[in-house]
C-alpha cells in the first residue's frame, strides 16, 4: 500500500517550458488535492477534485490545469512555466465527506523554474 | 487568503520540556487538524478535532479548541528530539466541500 505517490521529484524548468506533475493515489478515495508550499506561505490549494470526473479551482488556479484521469490519478499541468511557480508541489487525497477530510499526502515535488 | 495564523512562528526546547503552538482563524469551521511536516517530506495527519470538541488527546498531543476565540493550541508534552518538524493547524470551514485551508506552520526545535 504506497499511499499518495508523486513524480518526478525533483524538476528544473526553463520560463515557457510545460511540464506535468503525476499524483496517483491507491487508498480509494474519492477526493484528491494539489498544494504548493513556498516559504512562509504555509500551502495553498491550486485545484482539487472533490471525485471523479469534477474538478474546481483553488486559492492559487492561475497558471495551472489540471486533470483527474479516474479516480486514482490526478495530475496538474504547467502550461507555460514561470519563475512565480518555483515551489514545492503536493498532491493530497481524501475519503471525502465535509464533516472529516482528513488530507494524505504525497512526498512533493520541487520544482525550480529558471 | 490564509484562514489559520499560528503562533509562535518558530520554538526551540530541551528534550523533555513541553511544547505548545498555537492557531488562530478567522471563520466558523466543521473541523480544526493538526499536521506535522519533517523536513523535506510532505504532510502527516496528527489529530482532528470537530467543532463541538472542546479538547482531545492523542498519545503525547492534546488539542483545545475555543470556538468563541476562533483558536486553537496544540501541547506536546514530553518532546523528543524526534518531534523537530514544523506544525500546521488547518481548518475546515463550515460552509465548505471539503477543502482545508492551513496555516502558516510552526517550526519546532528540540535540541537532545
Amino acid at each position: 500500500n504506497a499511499g499518495v505517490t508523486q513524480t518526478p521529484k525533483f524538476q528544473v524548468l526553463k520560463t515557457g517550458q510545460s511540464m506535468t506533475l503525476q499524483c496517483a493515489q491507491d487508498m480509494n478515495h474519492n477526493s484528491m488535492y494539489w498544494y504548493r508550499q513556498d516559504p512562509g506561505m504555509g500551502l495553498r490549494l491550486i485545484y482539487y477534485s472533490a471525485s471523479e470526473g469534477t474538478t474546481d479551482k483553488g486559492e492559487v488556479p492561475n497558471g495551472y490545469n489540471v486533470s483527474r484521469l479516474n479516480k486514482r490519478e490526478f495530475s496538474l499541468r504547467l502550461e507555460s512555466a514561470a519563475p512565480s511557480q518555483t515551489s514545492v508541489y503536493f498532491c493530497a487525497s481524501s475519503a471525502s465527506g465535509v464533516t472529516l477530510n482528513e488530507q494524505f499526502f504525497g512526498p512533493g515535488t520541487r520544482l525550480t523554474v529558471l | 487568503s490564509q484562514q489559520g495564523e499560528e503562533d509562535p512562528q518558530a520554538l526551540s526546547i530541551q528534550e523533555g520540556e513541553n511544547a505548545t503552538m498555537n492557531c488562530s482563524y478567522k471563520t466558523s469551521i466543521n473541523n480544526l487538524q493538526w499536521y506535522r511536516q519533517n523536513s523535506g517530506r510532505g504532510l502527516v495527519h496528527l489529530i482532528l478535532i470537530r467543532s463541538n470538541e472542546r479538547e482531545k488527546h492523542s498519545g503525547r498531543l492534546r488539542v483545545t479548541l475555543d470556538t468563541s476565540k476562533k483558536s486553537s493550541s496544540l501541547l506536546i508534552t514530553a518532546s523528543r528530539a524526534a518531534d523537530t518538524a514544523s506544525y500546521f493547524c488547518a481548518t475546515l470551514r463550515s460552509s465548505n466541500t471539503g477543502k482545508l485551508i492551513f496555516g502558516q506552520g510552526t517550526t519546532l526545535q528540540v535540541k537532545p
